[in-house]
């Protein structure tokens, strides 16, 4: 059973749109939202991360938005550029305890 | 250490033999995940240790199967009898508890012929 249901699989943007990158849970007791960005060859590395006492949390060019009602949360990329094609893992976890992670999207930003 | 150390990189096994993967954490990093990501896929936990103690094992796929941390440290997950389903990329990961900050290495990617 999938803890973490993520769309979509794949991505293609021009360089300066907004990618937008959604996941979805079912167990309340959740309290920690990462995301991971992964390129080839490298472990998933930390870009930004939420708790559900917060609505939108921003990072730079990256923004998480959650839906704590709908148990929804998502990724944007502000200004995307190619440096930032890569495979994009939301993750879930309560605190202590493992992650469960999505199955990932490949986004691809064209110059 | 600078971060989270993996050896070897790449592994090839034969079907039935045993394989040990390694896993250095960031020093002082008390919790450590390992994970088995699958081309394609995303991490699928396997099991975590706090300090030497092994709290979760619930995601190791069977017995043949087996990680321990003697030392609070460095970590190696061993697989016995390996079989082609094993294929796959290990990740090992740490964290400074009880904060939530995973830090991945690079993995150790199996190949099973």
């Amino acid at each position: 059973q999938q803890q973490v249901k993520q769309s979509p699989q794949s991505l293609i943007v021009q360089k300066g749109g907004i990618p937008i990158i959604n996941c979805a849970y079912e167990n309340t007791a959740f309290d920690y939202f990462p995301w991971y960005q992964q390129f080839p060859g490298k472990g998933p590395a930390l870009l930004i991360a939420i708790r559900p006492d917060v609505s939108e949390k921003k990072e730079g060019r990256f923004t998480i938005s959650f839906n704590k009602s709908a148990k929804q949360f998502s990724l944007h990329i502000m200004d995307s550029q190619p440096g930032d094609s890569a495979t994009y893992f939301c993750a879930a976890s309560i605190t202590g305890n493992q992650f469960y992670f999505g199955t990932g999207t490949s986004l691809t930003v064209i110059p | 250490g600078a971060g989270v150390s993996q050896s070897p990189r790449y592994k090839v096994a034969k079907r039935g033999q045993d394989v040990a993967l390694r896993c250095d954490p960031i020093s002082g990093h008390v919790s450590l995940f390992w994970y088995q990501q699958a081309l394609g896929q995303g991490p699928e936990f396997l099991t975590y240790f706090q300090n030497e103690a092994q709290l979760d094992k619930s995601g190791l796929p069977s017995d043949r199967f087996f990680a321990e941390r003697p030392e609070g440290s460095v970590s190696t997950l061993k697989i016995q009898r390996t079989q082609q389903e094993d294929s796959a990329v290990y990740l090992c990961a740490s964290s400074a508890h009880p904060t939530n900050k995973l830090f991945f290495g690079s993995g150790t990617q199996l190949s099973v012929l």
